[in-house]
């Protein structure tokens, strides 16, 4: 079982639709959560970053945190064709001393296609 | 602010070549920088921890005389993979850390296609 799950998808919506991307994982030590978004041939680009339970708006952008259940979820208000992207989720585990390790664990990546 | 500067963005040569790729922070420093690699429609996969002035960390399976990593300054890491064979041919990305902010996500470059014939 890999340690972060994620739907490869692919996915496709109509724009402005609601979009939702989950990862649930298994290892109880990751505290810290991100999201990315890669677009084809290009570097990952932090969306989203969070270390707690709960919700993290910013934007079209809403980062979900449900550690007692291991999953999380990023939602995409208002769809635009240039969100047609891959979605990475991402996550660490919490170091002795209260540092951040740093290795992240990915997940396998949403693909992501907005359509007019 | 948090930009990472990857050099080349591409590269197409021969067999047996040793090819470096470049890892910049712009403007910030990082005492720790990631080096990746991804194969197409797969996700990233972890090759090495970089950090200033040490030797790297490999992830198991990664060829530590195959892939050497520089971390010089607080700005440069680089990468090179020694005499390049096809199955080489991949997407390498770096991503790099801000000093001091241990608990701030990286950030990542672009990327280096990278092609052996």
């Amino acid at each position: 079982q890999k340690e972060v799950e994620q739907d490869p998808g692919p996915l496709s919506v109509p724009e402005g639709a609601i979009v939702s991307l989950n990862c649930t994982y298994s290892n109880s030590a990751f505290q810290y959560f991100m999201w990315y978004r890669q677009y084809s041939r290009k570097g990952p680009e932090l969306l989203m970053y969070t270390y707690s339970s709960g919700n993290k708006e910013d934007g079209r952008f809403t980062a979900q945190v449900d550690k007692s259940s291991k999953y999380i979820s990023l939602f995409i208000r208002d769809s635009q064709p240039s969100d047609s992207a891959t979605y990475l989720c991402a996550m660490n585990v919490r170091g002795a001393g209260g540092t951040s390790y740093g290795k992240l664990t990915f997940g396998q990546g949403t693909i992501l296609t907005v359509h007019p | 602010g948090a930009v990472v500067s990857q050099h080349p963005s591409r590269v197409i040569c021969k067999s047996g070549t040793s090819v470096k790729i470049e890892c910049r922070s712009l403007d910030f420093q990082a005492t720790t920088m990631f080096w990746y690699r991804q194969f197409p429609k797969q996700s990233l996969m972890l090759m090495a921890t970089s950090n200033e002035g040490s030797k790297a960390t490999y992830e198991q399976g990664v060829e530590k005389d195959k892939f050497l990593i520089n971390h010089a300054s607080l700005t440069l890491s680089t990468l090179t993979v020694t005499s390049a064979h096809p199955e080489d041919s991949s997407f390498y990305i770096c991503s790099a850390r801000v000093a001091g902010q241990l608990n701030q996500p990286q950030h990542f470059g672009d990327g280096t296609r990278l092609s052996i014939l």
